[in-house]
């Protein structure tokens, strides 16, 4: 497995700003994704953090919404632009490891937007 | 359209006894089933998998019954505990790793 950190572990934002999440990992990974999770519910995949290009998005999640950014084989951040209520989430980063299949998430980042 | 259904939604067990829950699928292309637990203000933690070529997989207290033919799959929790009680989310992935999950099932273990 892996040691996974985010920052910040939670948040309250107003209307209309940005929050950048950084999630870091104790070791080098390939694959990295981001994940939603409204309170009590399941996850939705937001993206595919890529290391040297631009992450791979999923229906319905934008680059100008959610850019990201993988710098290297530990680290990522999500930002979340233009903040409305509809945005408050529990945000979740997962890394692949320990083997070809087994993903491993991070603690998540817990945001309120008012 | 949801491509993993898992059920019960919530599930109410008394301790030492067994905890079943059932997820089913619709696409065949998917080749890894793991099964995750997630306590409040947690992210999900790995609880056990299986590959399709496996009919079962057993971990302490956990097990994975697969069924290839029927597409579904179940977890066991034998001899549940209070502190099993949890949600449980039961996903699916393909080639590019990325999960698709279920609704998750809220256990929980009466002492």
């Amino acid at each position: 497995s892996a040691v996974i950190s985010q920052k910040p572990s939670r948040d309250i934002c107003q209307r209309g700003t940005s929050l950048t999440i950084q999630c870091q990992v104790d070791s080098q990974v390939t694959m990295m994704f981001w994940y939603r999770q409204q309170p009590g519910q399941s996850l939705t995949l937001i993206a595919t953090a890529n290391q040297g290009s631009e992450a791979t998005y999923e229906s319905g999640f934008v680059i100008d919404k959610f850019p990201i950014s993988r710098p290297n084989l530990t680290f990522s951040t999500l930002t979340v632009s233009n903040m409305s209520p509809e945005d408050s989430s529990i945000y979740l980063c997962s890394v692949v490891t320990g083997g070809p299949y087994e993903q491993y998430f991070g603690p998540g980042t817990r945001l309120t937007v008012t | 359209q949801q491509q993993v259904k898992q059920s019960p939604q919530s599930l109410i067990v008394q301790k030492g006894g067994i905890s079943i829950i059932n997820c089913a699928y619709e696409n065949t292309a998917f080749d890894y089933f793991p099964w995750y637990q997630q306590f409040p203000g947690k992210g999900p933690a790995l609880l056990i998998a299986i590959r399709p070529d496996v009919s079962e997989k057993k971990e302490g207290r956990f097990t994975i019954s697969f069924n290839k033919s029927a597409k579904q799959f179940s977890l066991h929790i034998m001899d549940s505990q209070p502190g099993d009680s949890a949600t449980y989310f039961c996903a699916a992935s393909f080639e590019d790793r990325k999960l698709i999950w279920g609704l998750g099932t809220s256990l929980a273990v009466n002492p």
